[in-house]
């Protein structure tokens, strides 16, 4: 099993729907998990941590299900702008920061 | 602040040349990764650093090597550069892999 897996996509969804991607992740002792964000060409950002019992920013929800072993991602009512490649981060073992391949989402006017 | 650092932006290099990217962080943070992302494909670790002195291979090490002198700088050294290592490289840095990264702008190199 990879250490974080995640669905290519591409996702083409239309604009004002809700989309919501999973990760998979290998060690059950990770402790911190993000998504980012990244714009083509451009540097990863970061979108949210990860909390235990999950968290909301704005039409952002993210969910941790340690029982199974994976983190997922809400977006709701959807915008031209959310259309991005969204990246799964969680820490391995030793510290290590380990990238999902990250999964492209367009948004269809 | 100004985060982390990069330089050069875009750079184009001959088969055979070397050079150092530049990387630099005024977070105090102690770890720093280099990464390299190819068309269509994920980030992949080339090497990292948990502190000054420290260093260690990630993913893909082979044709780069780093140092780590301080806290602040971590250079990525291209020894004898080759076509298969156009690409675009990040760094970033964090207070360790509990953390949030935060990377650097990018360094467009392709190699003729």
């Amino acid at each position: 099993r990879k250490e974080v897996e995640q669905d290519p996509g591409p996702f083409n969804v239309p604009e004002g729907a809700t989309v919501a991607f999973n990760c998979t992740y290998s060690n059950s002792a990770s402790q911190s998990f993000f998504w980012y964000r990244q714009d083509c060409r451009k540097e990863p950002k970061l979108l949210m941590s990860v909390y235990s019992s999950g968290n909301e920013d704005g039409r952002f929800t993210a969910q941790l299900n340690r029982a199974s072993q994976y983190i997922s991602l809400l977006i709701r009512d959807s915008k031209l702008s959310d259309s991005a490649t969204y990246l799964c981060v969680v820490n391995g073992e030793d510290d290590k920061i380990i990238f999902g391949k990250g999964t492209r989402l367009h948004i269809l006017p | 602040n100004a985060g982390v650092t990069q330089t050069p932006k875009f750079q184009v290099l001959k088969t055979g040349q070397s050079m150092t990217l530049q990387c630099a962080q005024d977070m105090n943070h102690e770890y720093m990764s280099w990464y390299r992302q190819d068309p269509g494909m994920g980030l992949r670790l080339i090497h990292y650093s948990v502190g000054a002195g420290i260093t260690d291979q990630g993913e893909v090490p082979n044709g780069y090597n780093v140092s780590r002198s301080t806290t602040e700088d971590f250079p990525l050294r291209l020894l004898s550069a080759a076509p298969s290592q156009t690409s675009v490289y990040f760094c970033a840095s964090t207070k360790s892999g509990l953390y949030e990264q935060y990377f650097g702008p990018g360094t467009r190199l392709t190699v003729t």
